[in-house]
């Protein structure tokens, strides 16, 4: 079975860094780009970013909104993708979601780690 | 301001068909799939129809999709009240060069 779990979130002061874990089980993770997608209370999906596999070189593409601010990373020895969050904005608070990355669109997503930026 | 243009809201009666649109540009919805998401209160979204318009396993067979230039929507026919729920569309966008969700579309059955 397929399963993607968020950890990491929490409280953090505007100008500060967080940074998320996604843990992939059930599927073989190293041949699939992942993507991470973000929901800010009360609003809609946000795509923050994705990272392609090693045959596309880990390429990662990103939102104009946290471009050089966030860094999206994978471990695939241990089934790992990350996302390094700097320089948070009261604006960045949400719940980040992984998503599993397909041709046809991302099709699993993990239950979603929420963040909080405040002072 | 969401690249992908959805209705805000949509509702129904039990057993009504409902449609939910989604409108786009050469650059996203014109070139590339359209995914559609469903996603219950409190919890994270579920791919509903995938890009090939494709149901995943478990999804009902009164959920459907089509695509136009570019504009796609969603169908919901024999609506029940376990589909009140928000739904998404995405797609690809060249021009932004990254994946853009519509607003989300929250559908209330009456």
């Amino acid at each position: 079975e397929v399963q993607l779990v968020e950890s990491g979130g929490g409280l953090v002061q505007p100008g500060g860094s967080l940074r998320l874990s996604c843990g992939a089980y059930g599927f073989s993770f190293r041949d699939h780009y992942m993507d991470w997608v973000r929901q800010a209370p009360g609003k809609g999906l946000e795509w923050v970013g994705r990272i392609t596999n090693k045959a596309a070189r880990y390429t990662t593409n990103y939102a104009a909104s946290v471009k050089g601010r966030f860094t999206i990373s994978r471990d695939d020895s241990k089934n790992l993708l990350f996302l390094q969050m700097n320089s948070l904005y009261v604006e960045d608070t949400a719940v980040y979601y992984c998503a599993r990355d397909t041709a046809l669109g991302p099709d699993y997503w993990g239950q979603g780690t929420r963040v909080i930026v405040s002072s | 301001q969401s690249v992908l243009t959805q209705p805000p809201s949509a509702s129904g009666t039990p057993g009504q068909r409902v449609t939910i649109s989604c409108s786009g540009s050469k650059s996203n919805i014109g070139t590339h799939l359209v995914y559609w998401y469903q996603q219950l209160p409190g919890t994270a979204p579920k791919l509903l129809i995938d890009g090939n318009n494709q149901r995943p396993s478990g999804v009902p067979d009164r959920f459907s999709a089509s695509k136009s230039d570019t504009s796609a929507s969603l169908a919901i026919s024999g609506l029940r009240s376990e589909d009140e729920a928000n739904y998404h569309c995405a797609a690809w966008d060249d021009s932004l060069g990254g994946r853009v969700f519509g607003g989300g579309t929250k559908l209330t059955v009456l």
